[in-house]
């Protein structure tokens, strides 16, 4: 069984609509909590990152973690074309070595 | 726009040749990291520099050797590869390997595709 499972897609939504990600986990020594976006033939771009469970927004982006479930997730409102790309979730424990969700590919279609 | 510089962005290579691949960053970051990313795949660690030091290598063959000639420079030698060793190269860097430090997140470059032939 993998540390972090994530669905891998695709996920197609209208523009417009809200995406919904999400990774579970099963190392309860994870900490710190990432979202990535990367587009095609692209390096990672970090969206967001979270400590403590709850929610943390940014923009169009909320970030949600729940740490007693082992459960993260990430909204994207109002998405954009512009949206389409594979999220990664990532976590980290202690020092600063990441262990990656397989993605999730999202299509936002116009 | 990323911060951490990588080139070149492709290399096609022969099994027999020698290369190199280059990262920079100038954030002022301790901590300096290689992945190497497979299609459909998420990225893979290969290596950790931590003040200029390798901290981890995560057992990757030697005909990968990487090289931190400075803090803000990361190279990675390449010689005798495998076509299976074709795939996306990631630089990566962090303030420093400790994860108590709020935003001691690590940020990538855009990379840099190799192929072997």
């Amino acid at each position: 069984q993998k540390e972090v499972e994530q669905d891998p897609g695709p996920l197609s939504v209208p523009e417009g609509a809200i995406v919904s990600l999400n990774c579970t986990y099963s190392n309860s020594a994870f900490q710190y909590f990432m979202w990535y976006r990367q587009y095609s033939r692209k390096g990672p771009e970090l969206l967001m990152y979270t400590y403590s469970s709850g929610n943390k927004e940014d923009g169009r982006f909320t970030a949600q973690v729940d740490k007693s479930s082992k459960y993260i997730s990430l909204f994207i409102r109002d998405s954009q074309p512009s949206d389409s790309a594979t999220y990664l979730c990532a976590m980290k424990a202690a020092g600063n070595k990441l262990t990656f969700g397989g993605g999730t590919r999202v299509l936002v279609k116009p | 726009d990323t911060e951490v510089t990588q080139t070149p962005k492709h290399l096609v290579m022969g099994m027999t040749n020698k290369k190199s691949l280059k990262c920079e960053q100038h954030m002022g970051h301790r901590a300096m990291y290689w992945y190497k990313q497979k299609a459909k795949k998420p990225p893979e660690l290969m290596f950790v520099y931590s003040y200029e030091k390798l901290s981890i290598n995560e057992s990757v063959p030697s005909r990968f050797s990487p090289e931190c000639p400075n803090s803000s420079l990361l190279n990675l030698h390449l010689h005798a590869l495998q076509p299976e060793d074709s795939a996306l190269y990631l630089c990566a860097s962090s303030q420093d390997l400790q994860s108590f430090t709020s935003g001691n997140t690590i940020y990538f470059g855009e990379g840099s595709w190799l192929t072997v032939v």
